[in-house]
């Protein structure tokens, strides 16, 4: 298993309508999760964390967090052309352990 | 502000030959990382450091060695490249604790013929 699990995708969202990425990771003990945007050619960048459970909103971004069930996600409300890129999910366990790990990413791609 | 910087951002190499990626932070950051990035295989570790002094293994550490030089620095070292190892390769870098949004450095492409 995996240590940071999302669907490659690639997933097609008309503009406008909301973009749902999903993550799911192994590790219990894992304290931080961050979500990076990549477009094609360049590097990571970070647009969300979220460190506890529940929502956490950021304009048109909302980071959800699922200890319990190991799960988080990612909303994009009234998805932009611009919003096309690769979705990274990452994973830190914090707390002596700076092993930063990446899943293998969703491509998402607004259709005008 | 600099941030993240590698070198070289491109470079060919012949199978067996050795060379070392460069990777410097100004953020005095703790901890760094080096991945690989392949299609398809999202961001791979191979190698991270926690602090200065100290390195450890990630997911694909075969053919690779490092060395944190200092808390600025952190090189990556193929001994003998080999075609598997074409890749586009990131250095990050980031502050130990809950806060540890990663920075990356602009990628080293990197072809083995």
């Amino acid at each position: 298993q995996k240590e940071v699990e999302q669907n490659s995708g690639p997933l097609s969202v008309p503009e406008g309508a909301i973009a749902s990425l999903n993550c799911t990771y192994s590790d219990r003990g894992s304290q931080s999760f961050f979500w990076y945007r990549q477009y094609s050619g360049k590097s990571p960048e970070l647009i969300m964390s979220i460190y506890s459970n529940g929502d956490k909103e950021d304009g048109r971004f909302t980071a959800q967090l699922n200890k319990a069930s190991q799960y988080v996600s990612l909303l994009i409300r009234d998805s932009q052309p611009s919003d096309s890129a690769t979705y990274l999910c990452a994973v830190n366990m914090n707390f002596g352990n700076e092993k930063l790990t990446f899943g293998t990413g969703t491509r998402l791609t607004i259709i005008p | 502000n600099a941030g993240v910087t590698q070198t070289p951002k491109f470079q060919v190499l012949k199978t067996g030959q050795s060379m070392t990626l460069q990777c410097a932070q100004d953020m005095n950051h703790n901890s760094m990382y080096w991945y690989r990035q392949d299609p398809g295989m999202g961001l791979r570790l191979i190698y991270y450091s926690a602090s200065e002094g100290t390195t450890d293994k990630g997911e694909v550490p075969n053919g690779y060695n490092v060395s944190r030089l200092n808390k600025r620095e952190f090189s990556l070292r193929l001994e003998s490249a080999a075609p598997s190892q074409t890749s586009v390769y990131f250095c990050a870098s980031s502050e130990r604790g809950e806060d540890t949004e990663a920075f990356f450095g602009q990628g080293t492409r990197l072809t083995v013929v």
